[in-house]
This record gives structure tokens, sequence and C-alpha cells, in this order.
């Protein structure tokens, strides 16, 4: 199947900083790509949708001056998270849609990357 | 607007037991799309099986098989001869078959497998 890479898979930061986290499809082009936010033992809540080329649409109560999302290209989408607080530390899911056409494109998930803010 | 319901937040099984994890939805639409999909403690999302709602025969993939009821609304999970393998969170997912669709979670339901 296809691969969907984040990078990194941990990082820690202090408070105020700037944290830019990477999703990157490795085999396949995806126009659309999403970013999910998931706390321990909870589900995924999805944060923004991406769509290569345009402004992301984020779900509601989402900040989007916080949480800046790029999708450059039809492989690579960005999740910045601008003045970190520790209430940002958690794990962060990208996904991509493989573009195909027909009325079905599947979508993987990378490996998540947990972010701890001290 | 759709929603996802799992009803069990943890259940447990023998090893090579079978059990049957719960996911109910609602929906308008006629055209849908039902996914299971298995989270392991390396968190990693991995698709275990997909139903088209347009498709009356259920899924099924190895030892995971679906009972899908369109009329009720309801996408149950079969794992057949449970393995230690399998000890994960099940979360069930709903995609529309319209614009702009994105999936809609279930909670989740936590699976343990004893040896």
């Amino acid at each position: 199947g296809a691969v969907v890479s984040q990078h990194p898979s941990r990082v820690i930061c202090k408070s105020g900083t700037s944290v830019k986290i990477e999703c990157r499809s490795l085999d396949f082009q995806a126009t659309t790509m999403f970013w999910y936010r998931q706390f321990p033992k909870q589900s995924l809540m999805l944060m923004a949708t991406s769509n290569e080329g345009s402004k992301a649409t984020y779900e509601q109560g989402v900040e989007k001056d916080k949480f800046l999302i790029n999708h450059a290209s039809l492989t690579l989408s960005t999740l910045t998270v601008t003045s970190a607080h520790p209430e940002d530390s958690s794990f962060y899911i990208c996904s991509a849609r493989e573009v195909k056409g027909g009325a079905y494109n599947e979508q993987f998930f990378g490996p998540g990357t947990r972010l701890t803010v001290l | 607007a759709q929603t996802v319901t799992q009803s069990q937040p943890e259940m447990s099984v023998q090893e090579a037991e079978t059990v049957t994890l719960s996911c109910t939805y609602d929906t308008s639409e006629n055209n849908y799309y039902l996914f299971w999909y298995k989270q392991p403690p390396s968190r990693q999302m991995i698709l275990v099986i997909r139903q088209e709602a347009y498709k009356q025969q259920n899924a099924t993939e190895n030892r995971f098989s679906v009972n899908f009821q369109k009329a009720a609304k309801s996408f149950s999970l079969k794992i057949s001869d449970s393995q230690l393998g399998d000890t994960a969170m099940y979360f069930c997912a709903f995609l529309g078959a319209g614009n702009n669709r994105k999936l809609i979670w279930g909670l989740g339901t936590s699976l343990a497998v004893n040896p």
C-alpha cells in the first residue's frame, strides 16, 4: 500500500517557540491531506483539510493563525504550531488521500508526531 | 450531520476466540463508505476493512469480517481466531460520497487479546 511519512516523529520544544511538522506521500500524489490531533485514549479530531495549491479549510474551533498549514505540492503538506504552549502538547497525525479518479480514493495515514511543549 | 457511535469503550477476548465490535451510524445519504481502522500501541492507523454501502455482500479480509445492516445503520466487526497482535484500539469510521467529504470517527473500542 501507499506510504505516508511524518517528520519529526517526536519533538520537544519550549513554550513560545514554533514547531513545523512535515507530511509526505512517498509513492503517490495527494491533492488532499488531512491533519488530525489525538489525545491519549481518544479518537482522532480533524483539525483541517488542505488542498494542494489552495488555503486549508479549518474545522470549527481550530485557530488557523496558530496552526498554519501549507500544502505546496502534491506530495508535501506542513503543519506549523506557532507560539506553542503546553496545552498544544498532543499527538498529531497527517493523512493523505490518493488521487486515482473514480468514486473512492483511499486515505493513508502517517505514523504521527508526538509534540511535547515544556 | 453524520455520526458514528461505538458503544463499547473496552473489550477483551481470549486468544483464538472470536470477538465482535459494534458500530452504529446515522446518515441521510444513500451512498457512502464504512471503515474499521486499527491503531496498535505504535499508533499507526491501519485500515482493517472497508464496506461500500451499495454492496449488499459483507466485506471480508482474512480473519476480519463485517456484518453490515444498512437499514439498521449497523456495521459490526468480527475478529475470528483472535491473536495477541490484534490488541489495539479499533475505530469505526464513515465517509460520505459527496464533495468535500471527510472521515467521521467513532470514539473507538480498546480491544485486549489475552493469552
